[in-house]
């Protein structure tokens, strides 16, 4: 079965910090799928980032970048000059290759960035 | 917008009654998933259709139950509600076939948020 952890249940930081929202998964399988998702207060979810396990690469995406790591199993996401509406609950999920694609979701990391 | 249509938004109803939820998937996606959201369980995926065929089940109670239509939108019917069925209920769609080396990304709906009183 595969697991997902997210360690930091809420992190608060003041606007223009830098935060980095942790992600460790476990996984018998050797190929995968990585991703991070976004639910703002309004509740919807937003796809930021999806990963293959085969391209350890790390990725850059404005102020997002993300860190995978196969060795340590883990696929963290860091926000650079935090802003006020990067709060929100991020989770990271796992999924399977070949499989149905259903996601394994981690329990969440709430952000709060106050000005 | 992710292009996944959910409706209702809110729904308000008593233990014991019946809800139908309703998703329509991004153009040209063939696959539907629906999940839970609820504080205690956090998000669980419940059922995956594929072109009008369930193809994966999850954590899914026998009061629930859905199917996908021809027109390709799909419908999550709860039966027998409980006060702890309250959660968001979110669909998700995406363009992959099934049991292939390489996934689509899974673009969700806005979810409709459930209260059983």
């Amino acid at each position: 079965a595969q697991k997902v952890t997210q360690a930091q249940t809420e992190i608060s930081v003041v606007e223009k910090e830098d935060v980095t929202l942790d992600c460790v998964y476990e996984t018998r399988d050797t190929t995968y799928y990585l991703f991070w998702y976004k639910q703002p207060p309004s509740g919807e979810l937003v796809f930021l980032i999806r990963r293959n396990s085969f391209d350890e690469q790390n990725e850059i995406s404005g102020r997002y970048s993300w860190n995978f790591q196969k060795s340590t199993s883990s696929f963290n996401f860091t926000i650079t000059a935090s802003q006020v509406v990067d709060s929100a609950v991020y989770f990271c999920a796992l999924s399977i290759i070949p499989g149905y694609s259903t996601l394994t979701f981690g329990k969440g990391t709430m952000l709060l960035v106050s000005p | 917008d992710s292009g996944v249509t959910q409706t209702p938004k809110h729904l308000i109803t008593a233990t014991g009654q019946r809800v139908t939820l309703r998703c329509s998937p991004r153009s040209g996606d063939l696959s539907v998933y629906w999940y839970q959201q609820s504080l205690d369980q956090g998000l669980q995926f419940l059922i995956q259709y594929y072109n009008g065929e369930e193809r994966a089940k999850g954590n899914i109670l026998e009061r629930f139950s859905a199917q996908q239509f021809p027109d390709l939108h799909s419908e999550l019917n709860l039966s027998s509600l409980e006060l702890g069925d309250s959660a968001l209920y979110f669909c998700a769609s995406s363009a992959e076939g099934v049991g292939g080396g390489y996934q689509e990304t899974q673009y969700f709906g806005p979810g409709t948020r459930l209260l059983v009183l």
